[in-house]
């Protein structure tokens, strides 16, 4: 199994450019969720999907961030424009169909750093 | 208050020293519990997994839950160098799809001595 790919790994941008994060999930996963993570705020959940559905994104900063799930296998996180303060590592993590969503697969992580 | 507390470290020990490391929450709803790990650089890995009270073990490693105290621990036995990572708490309630919020603890960063 591949596991949970992202990309790109490093991301380094100016502030105010667009900012896209991709990730594929687990294949048969039926479940994905977003991530932050900062050594201040430690892991944050931004937003996920259950069967391609954006469940809860109460977790989204503000409405510079965005999500979405086109199909099973495939989901982006755009950041437009870009702050300093969203500097930080950005996890995308799978989970199965048929039952809770503890067993959660992360990707590598795509590392951002906006100037 | 955070829904989820941990002490995030760091802490040295010795190889072959046994570690505790522990979480406390607020959410009485919280009905499975996780631990996860992180090496540096990586993403967390899901470690142990429990659902209610009660202790689990796998290997090395063991899991309690005290939910009338809402405290976890996770009890490391002949520790290694290759155990020195980041160890997240998570905890999750009852969703009504199967997709539900995981919490997690902030992360206590844990390193072995040789």
């Amino acid at each position: 199994d591949a596991g949970v790919i992202q990309s790109p790994r490093h991301e380094v941008t100016e502030m105010g450019q667009e900012v896209t994060l991709r990730c594929k999930p687990i294949s048969g996963h039926n479940s994905l969720f977003w991530y932050r993570q900062t050594m201040m705020r430690g892991l944050e959940l931004l937003i996920y999907f259950n069967n391609n559905v954006p469940i809860d994104d109460s977790g989204m900063p503000e409405d510079r961030f965005s999500a979405k799930m086109p199909n099973a296998s495939f989901s982006t996180l755009k950041i437009q424009p870009s702050e300093p303060r969203d500097s930080a590592v950005y996890f995308c993590a799978s989970s199965p169909a048929g039952g809770p969503s503890n067993t959660q697969y992360f990707g590598p992580g795509t590392r951002l750093t906006v100037l | 208050q955070k829904e989820v507390e941990q002490d995030p470290g760091p802490l040295s020990v010795p190889e072959g020293a046994i570690v505790s490391l522990n979480c406390t929450y607020s959410n009485s709803a919280f009905q499975y519990f996780m631990w996860y790990r992180q090496y540096s650089r990586k993403g967390p890995e899901l470690l142990m997994y429990t659902y209610s009270s009660g202790n689990k073990e796998d290997g090395r490693f063991t899991a309690q839950v005290d939910k009338s105290s809402k405290y976890i621990s996770l009890f490391i036995r002949d520790s290694q160098p290759s155990d020195s990572a980041t160890y997240l708490c998570a905890m999750s309630a009852p969703g009504y799809s199967s997709a539900s919020k995981i919490i997690f603890g902030s992360g206590t960063r844990l390193s072995i001595r040789p």
